[in-house]
């Protein structure tokens, strides 16, 4: 069963907007991580944060961790049409460290 | 350096026969995952291994069977395909645990008729 749930499920903006994409999970985690994949690619790693920070950045992303409400958004600033693919988050579990499970994802549409 | 390669790209299988899906990593990482991926639900985790000649089992094993004979090597097996296995077929490896990033491949598109 799926650990992180994404919403919203689908998201459309216009080029040069904020994309917002959220995470829950049900457990506690030792990392949470968000991956990105473009249509009929693989997954490529965007960002990791660690059960013990609050917030990330790496270029235009922002990541940020609540473990109390155990959730975490991705905050894409200043989106292109090439941000335009599917964002999944993915998690551990607290005392298991060998594998990852993944949300279902949110697909982004950035529009020009 | 290549990263994770799969092959076949793409396959299409009658109900009942067999095929191997081979993945590679030039990065001499020590684990290694098989994913599904189908409409609406995400990756789902079929088998993975911690090391040259481990395996373990994931969320959805049945009708796979997996070998690590070689560190660079994670093959995947359907003994007797059937229509439910008809997905996209992904591959991924990482340097350590979880706490390191997984690298992908391109995947393997299957078809079961």
């Amino acid at each position: 069963s799926q650990q992180g749930e994404e919403d919203p499920q689908a998201l459309s903006i216009q080029e040069g907007e904020n994309a917002t994409m959220n995470c829950s999970y049900k457990t506690s985690i030792n990392n949470l991580q968000w991956y990105r994949q473009n249509s009929g690619r693989g997954l490529v790693h965007l960002i990791l944060i660690r059960s013990n920070e609050r917030e990330k950045h790496s270029g235009r992303l922002r990541v940020t961790l609540d473990t109390s409400k155990k959730s975490s958004s991705l905050l894409i600033t200043a989106s292109r049409a090439a941000d335009t693919a599917s964002y999944f988050c993915a998690t551990d579990a607290q005392g298991g460290s060998e594998k990852l499970v993944f949300g279902k994802g949110t697909k982004l549409t950035v529009n020009p | 350096n290549a990263g994770v390669t799969q092959t076949p790209k793409f396959r299409v299988l009658k109900t009942g026969q067999s095929m191997t899906l081979l993945c590679a990593q030039d990065m001499n990482h020590e684990y290694m995952y098989w994913y599904r991926q189908d409409p609406g639900m995400g990756l789902r985790l079929i088998h993975y291994s911690v090391g040259e000649g481990t395996t373990a089992k994931g969320e959805v094993p049945d009708g796979y069977n997996v070998s690590r004979l070689k560190k660079q090597n994670f093959l995947l097996g359907l003994e007797s395909a059937a229509p439910s296995q008809t997905s996209v077929y992904f591959c991924a490896s990482s340097q350590r645990e979880v706490s390191y990033e997984q690298y992908f491949g391109p995947g393997t598109r299957l078809t079961v008729t």
